[in-house]
């Protein structure tokens, strides 16, 4: 066990419609960071937040967003949902924000879009 | 940019086989941290190691060691005497240090597939 919590575990939705994915990371790690893992693109990173505020982003499309609350949890959320955002994602999380952290993944959240 | 090459899709062996996971990356930079993750069938990504560029040792942890070489930009993964547990998924990563320090964006190689049969 990682100590990164994530739910839902697995999420089925239509095209155009809107979800929310949590993230709580492990007590005491100040950075959260999302992934996407597709058939298509492998495990892609996403976006990271350290203490509330965005650090690096990766290939996020513009209908996906994410932020981090005071309490460090974070959500992703996924508009306009298409067949092709069908996958896993994946939170981390890390302590500090520094290149040579370590990264403790949660179990991740299935979403197939139908 | 940087790039993590698996270039083994899938490997099958029989337990008890030793077994070895190629990893070969690209940066510019000179600093720089490579790992590996396990993902077992069950699904969850699972740390197994991180190395920082500086330290070209070789790392053994049980059954498992890593052959990190700067020359050939390989950071190779060997499983000694395999269990079918072995079973999953191997993902090397690479991480740059920005010379601005902070974030970061790792990347992932797709993956080796190992399949370990009883």
């Amino acid at each position: 066990d990682s100590g990164v919590t994530q739910t839902p575990k697995h999420l089925i939705t239509a095209t155009g419609q809107r979800v929310t994915l949590r993230c709580s990371p492990r007590s005491g790690d100040l950075s959260v960071y999302w992934y996407q893992q597709s058939l298509d693109q492998g495990l892609q990173f996403l976006i990271q937040y350290y203490n509330g505020e965005e650090r690096a982003k990766g290939n996020i499309l513009e209908r996906f967003s994410a932020q981090q609350f005071p309490d460090l949890h974070s959500e992703l959320n996924l508009s306009s949902l298409e067949l092709g955002d069908s996958a896993l994602y994946f939170c981390a999380s890390s302590g500090r924000d520094r290149a040579g952290e370590t990264q403790y993944f949660g179990p991740g959240t299935r979403l197939l879009v139908l | 940019a940087q790039k993590v090459t698996q270039a083994q899709t899938e490997i099958s062996v029989v337990e008890k086989e030793d077994v070895t996971l190629d990893c070969v990356y690209e940066t510019r930079d000179t600093t720089y941290y490579l790992f590996w993750y396990k993902q077992p069938p069950s699904g969850e990504l699972v740390f197994l190691i991180r190395r920082n560029s500086f330290d070209e040792q070789n790392e053994i942890s049980g059954r498992y060691s890593w052959n990190f070489q700067k020359s050939t930009s390989s950071f190779n993964f060997t499983i000694t005497a395999s269990q079918v547990v072995d079973s999953a998924v191997y993902f090397c990563a690479l991480s740059e240090a920005r010379s601005s320090g902070g974030s970061y964006i790792p990347t992932f190689g797709r993956g080796t597939s190992l399949i370990v049969h009883p």
